[in-house]
């Protein structure tokens, strides 16, 4: 059972342009939803976090968009640079348990200069 | 502060072989979390330990997989008689307190492991 749907798989974007990636959860107990940004040979490191009573986190060019009735929330990343290519995994914790993390999949992004 | 050290960077092992992962955490941080990355699939809590302590080994396989934090020295992550599933990147993580807190918690390098 996938908890934390992510799509797409891949995505590619040019230089400038903006990097969408969707995530979609189906447990309501979940109260966290950081996004982490991973490099070949690297391991996850967090981009950006959102708690569910906010509809909007900002940091930089990165964009957390979170719609608590559809139970769904996107990173977005402007202006994307060839320095963005990696994985970006999300991820949810449970409200039940202040410590465990489920996973999307990760979308491999590639931004070509 | 040079974060969450794992080693090896790489393990190669032959199937019915042992594999140890050792992780190192942050300076201060009493809390370690394993995590497994299967190809092309995200990551997969398996354990979560303090110092001489497992709280939570619901992700852990019941069989072949052991953890341990103790006193002194780093956790190690032990898989006896690997199989080629086991082939993954192990990745540990570790925080000052119980939980993610705001800013999630700090993931080492990983070790990633081949059985062959």
């Amino acid at each position: 059972q996938q908890q934390v749907k992510q799509s797409p798989q891949s995505l590619i974007v040019q230089k400038g342009g903006i990097s969408i990636i969707n995530c979609a959860y189906e447990n309501t107990a979940f109260d966290y939803f950081p996004w982490y940004q991973q490099f070949p040979g690297k391991g996850p490191a967090l981009l950006i976090a959102i708690r569910p009573d906010v509809s909007e986190k900002k940091e930089g060019r990165f964009t957390i968009s979170f719609n608590k009735s559809a139970k769904q929330f996107s990173l977005h990343i402007m202006d994307s640079q060839p320095g963005d290519s990696a994985t970006y995994f999300c991820a949810a914790r449970s409200g039940g348990s202040n410590y465990k993390l489920t996973f999307g999949k990760g979308t491999l992004l590639t931004v070509n200069p | 502060n040079a974060g969450v050290m794992q080693n090896p960077r790489h393990l190669v092992r032959r199937r019915g072989q042992e594999a140890r992962l050792r992780c190192s955490p942050m300076k201060g941080h009493s809390h370690v979390y394993w995590y497994r990355q299967l190809p092309e699939e995200g990551l997969k809590f398996m354990v979560y330990l303090q110092k001489e302590n497992i709280i939570d080994e619901s992700g852990m396989p019941k069989e072949r997989f052991s953890a341990e934090f103790p006193k002194e020295g780093p956790s190690i992550l032990r898989i006896q008689q690997v199989v080629r599933g086991d082939s993954a990147a192990y990745f540990c993580a570790s925080s000052p307190e119980s939980g993610t807190r705001d800013y999630g918690y700090t993931f080492g390098s990983g070790t990633r492991l081949t059985v062959v």
